[in-house]
């Protein structure tokens, strides 16, 4: 079972270049979220969706866009990357992200921006 | 916005003993779910254990167990029995209105 799938697992950038960071599940989840996880903290939402063409914000949206077009793909695009938007990224889905439901996460993207 | 402290940086603990890590969060919503991960030194975020705020009796799976102490807003982890492959970070989360908020986590050391 391949569960998240996230793409790439590393990456560096220049400041000021965008990228897009893939998330993919094959769980037929409704529910599919976007974290960053910085040293000393805990992971924080930056972008969820609870189905195909329906998102909305997290606690740290700011320089970060995210569609759903599909059920499986809920793609994170940086616009123009920043050396504060260094860190780790994780996608995360369940089935319908009510309250009972764990969320099933990816293995992370160490994004590097210098 | 939701709120969860773990208040333990870092604990170590003696193989085959048990550890209570710490979680107190805050919110005024009725409904909310609260979860343990693991991340162990290789980065992924393993479930643990669930508990409903409307649960009447502590969640356990396996050698966890969730104190809940829905008045105090209170909800640890016990890990019985540790084992050397526990030493991890372990972070509390609790989901209200479809977010997911974390704590600060916890690491854990097991000592041999």
């Amino acid at each position: 079972n391949a569960g998240v799938t996230q793409t790439p697992k590393f990456q560096v950038l220049k400041t000021g270049q965008s990228m897009t960071l893939q998330c993919a599940q094959d769980m037929n989840h409704e529910y599919m979220s976007w974290y960053r996880q910085d040293p000393g903290m805990g992971l924080r939402l930056i972008h969820y969706s609870v189905g195909a063409g329906i998102t909305d914000q997290g606690e740290v949206p700011n320089g970060y866009n995210v569609s759903r077009s599909t059920t499986e793909d809920f793609p994170l695009r940086l616009l123009s990357a920043a050396p504060s938007q260094t860190s780790v990224y994780f996608c995360a889905s369940s089935s319908t992200g009510t309250v009972n439901q764990p969320q099933h996460f990816g293995d992370g993207t160490r994004l590097s921006i210098l | 916005a939701q709120k969860i402290t773990q208040t333990q940086p870092g604990m170590f603990v003696q193989e085959k003993e048990a550890v209570t890590l710490d979680c107190t969060y805050d919110t005024s919503d009725p409904s909310y779910g609260l979860f343990w991960y693991k991340q162990p030194s290789s980065g992924e975020m393993i479930f643990l254990i669930y508990q409903g705020s409307y649960d009447q009796q502590n969640a356990t799976e396996g050698r966890y167990s969730l104190n809940f102490q829905k008045a105090r807003k209170s909800a640890n982890l016990v890990i019985s029995a540790s084992q050397l492959g526990d030493s991890a970070m372990y972070f509390c989360a609790m989901n209200s209105d479809y977010k997911l908020s974390f704590g600060a986590g916890t690491t854990v050391t097991v000592r041999a």
